[in-house]
């Protein structure tokens, strides 16, 4: 069955970039996915990559996503204070929008160290 | 209300009894989830909706059953609350079909059972 894993801790210094990594084992994923969450609230989409694509830049994130090893990272440029959070990596597959078509990963805690 | 509540907050709940998490969401979306959260092992899909009056079984389904009454709500009932089921609980909601699938949380349900 499907598979998303993530490494659960990362930790990096105000400025520095964070690099932030996931493996999947189902390569019929459509689209792939970075959800933030923030402490005591809920999960909330920060960007998305289509499996076609190897790279979305936007702002300060940069997601990676390299289909022939099934690795996708998510890179946070001038890592601030309230970057600090968990990051999910997550896929889904067709049809869309359909529950049992997502699947999330562990997540990562990322923490920023001042 | 604007996008997705729950309800309660949290719950300390003796071990045996019944209890029924709300989740309300108030953007039409067909599709809702009830996930629960625990440490090292992100979020597994309980049940799922995918439109009202139909309901799916998720990775973890047992001991939970849920209602899809209309497209609002989807309670999430505990017939009989053990200790294993102590979690923080987040329901979601998305559109079906379409391009990407943005998943909506509401802040979420800490629940302990003693």
């Amino acid at each position: 069955g499907e598979d998303v894993e993530q490494s659960l801790f990362l930790s990096v210094r105000e400025g520095d970039s964070s690099v932030i990594n996931c493996t999947y084992t189902d390569s019929s994923s459509t689209y792939l996915y970075w959800y933030k969450q923030e402490p005591g609230a809920g999960l909330q989409l920060l960007t998305y990559i289509f499996s076609n694509m190897d790279m979305k830049q936007d702002q300060r994130l940069t997601v990676l996503l390299n289909k022939k090893d099934k690795h996708l990272s998510l890179r946070i440029a001038d890592t601030q204070t309230g970057d600090s959070a968990i990051y999910f990596c997550a896929e889904s597959f067709p049809p869309e929008g359909y529950g049992q078509n997502f699947v999330f990963g562990p997540g990562t805690r990322l923490s920023v160290l001042p | 209300i604007a996008g997705i509540t729950q309800a309660p907050t949290s719950q300390i709940l003796a071990a045996g009894r019944r209890m029924t998490l709300r989740c309300t969401q108030d953007m039409r979306h067909n599709a809702m989830y009830w996930y629960r959260q625990d440490l090292g092992l992100g979020l597994r899909l309980i049940h799922y909706s995918n439109t009202a009056g139909t309901t799916g079984k998720g990775e973890v389904p047992d001991g939970y059953s849920v209602s899809r009454a209309n497209t609002d709500d989807f309670p999430l009932t505990l017939a009989s609350a053990v200790p294993s089921q102590t979690s923080v609980y987040f329901c979601a909601s998305s559109e079906l079909g379409g391009d990407y699938n943005e998943q909506f949380f509401g802040p979420g349900t800490r629940l302990t059972v003693l």
